[in-house]
């Protein structure tokens, strides 16, 4: 499985934009960036995923790479109830998705 | 939110005895999975299932058995628990299996074998 490289924390401020990077320089051509974040004693949460073009939706955007093999995922205006681990996850096919340790995003008001 | 609901959300047991946590959702999802997270190891895949009867192995799947007799319906069995089962067990569904179908996931069940 192609795998991704987080930093494993980052810090913010609340109200600022945050930037969470991935590489993932083996990423195949069908491989979907997906980002999942989880909140302190919650399941995982759908964030965004994408292919190839950036996306936006309510939650965050999510900026490709024109090559692929980095992306990042935006949060507009950071909140304390962003603070969570963010997990970049590639997906193919049939392939389940694989967690790994994430960054944790510390917010401070 | 999906709708997606874990049974028990706590359990504590002892070991040798049968484990089963059930998931239910209302979204009918063709896909569900379960998950266990421990410290240090993240989320990792035990079974998952692409239809009704139809299930497959994860990274993790000895120890466990599955079943999936209704499509919102998707049960975890741990035949004779042991410690080393004791972790969070997180339940998911997907309308697809493909790389372009999100993940929504359940609020977890707490297992502790004593």
């Amino acid at each position: 499985d192609a795998k991704t490289t987080q930093p494993n924390s980052m810090e913010s401020n609340e109200e600022e934009p945050v930037h969470l990077p991935c590489n993932h320089s083996t990423i195949s051509g069908t491989d979907y960036i997906h980002w999942y974040r989880q909140l302190p004693s919650q399941g995982p949460e759908y964030v965004i995923h994408g292919l190839t073009s950036n996306v936006n939706n309510r939650m965050a955007s999510l900026a490709i790479a024109e090559d692929r093999k980095s992306s990042t995922l935006i949060l507009h205006r950071a909140t304390l109830r962003d603070a969570a681990v963010y997990y970049c996850i590639l997906s193919s096919g049939y392939s389940t998705l694989t967690f790994g340790k994430g960054t944790m995003l510390l917010v401070s008001p | 939110d999906a709708g997606i609901t874990q049974s028990p959300r706590h359990k504590v047991t002892e070991t040798g005895t049968p484990v089963t946590l059930r998931c239910h959702q209302t979204e009918n999802h063709r896909y569900m999975y379960w998950y266990r997270q421990d410290p240090g190891h993240g989320l990792r895949l035990i079974h998952y299932s692409y239809g009704v009867k139809d299930t497959d192995k994860g990274e993790v799947s000895d120890g466990y058995s599955v079943s999936r007799s209704k499509t919102e319906d998707f049960l975890l069995t741990l035949e004779s628990a042991t410690s080393s089962q004791t972790s969070v067990y997180f339940c998911a569904i997907s309308a697809a299996g493909g790389g372009n179908q999100p993940q929504h996931f359940g609020d977890g069940t707490r297992l502790s074998i004593l």
